[in-house]
């Protein structure tokens, strides 16, 4: 298994264009998140997915788009970048197979910066 | 007030050390996780808790749930323990996958 792809694992962007970051998890995971991790204020949840075709806002969603059209696929996109979007970004998926038994997994981040 | 606060912020010890992080949380919880993100910024899973103490190697995780606190220990402290020590929290009634953090605590380990 590959786990999390997330790519790419760089990007610079001028203000106003827009673009997508890739996740894929390859284990067959119900639950997918993105997260931005921003220095001194920890991670927080942007959108998150309960499952293809269901998608619900985080903490921050403004500016930020999800759709989930298959189990393994989470995209990101950015519909016109912000400097304010400047961060490292991390895909997530999990699984829970019982009560008390769950498990993250974590892609391997997108340095994000826009000008 | 943050709903999850880490303490200490930064923590630095010698080798061979005992180490405790400490995880105060604000809110009912279902589940609560401790994670480990490397120098390179990847981010590992380590324990996940919804009740009482787990163990893997060196690494001790314990929850207490009516006092809203857990507390992850490192035994015989070695350099490549050098990271950044998240607790992470499920809030009750919340979907899995749907996480609060905390800011992280910066452990150093020195030879």
């Amino acid at each position: 298994n590959a786990g999390v792809t997330q790519t790419p694992k760089f990007q610079v962007l001028k203000t106003g264009q827009s673009m997508t970051l890739q996740c894929a998890q390859d284990m067959n995971h119900e639950y997918m998140s993105w997260y931005r991790q921003d220095p001194g204020m920890g991670l927080r949840l942007i959108h998150y997915s309960v499952g293809a075709g269901i998608t619900d806002q985080g903490e921050v969603p403004n500016g930020y788009n999800v759709s989930r059209s298959t189990t393994e696929d989470f995209p990101l996109r950015l519909l016109s970048a912000a400097p304010s979007q400047t961060s490292v970004y991390f895909c997530a998926s999990s699984y829970h197979r019982d009560r008390g038994n769950e498990k993250l997994f974590f892609g391997s981040g997108t340095q994000l910066s826009v000008l | 007030k943050n709903e999850v606060e880490q303490s200490p912020q930064n923590l630095t010890a010698q080798e061979g050390e005992f180490i405790t992080i400490n995880c105060s949380y604000s809110v009912g919880i279902s589940a609560l996780h401790w994670l480990q993100q490397h120098p390179g910024g990847g981010i590992v899973s380590l324990f996940m808790l919804s009740s009482g103490k787990k163990k893997h190697g060196r690494l001790i995780a314990t929850i207490n749930i009516q006092e809203k606190h857990s507390s992850l220990h490192i035994t015989a402290s070695h350099p490549r323990d050098s990271a950044v020590y998240i607790c992470a929290v499920r809030p009750g009634g919340t979907s899995y996958g749907k996480l609060t953090f905390g800011q992280g605590t910066i452990l150093t380990v020195h030879p």
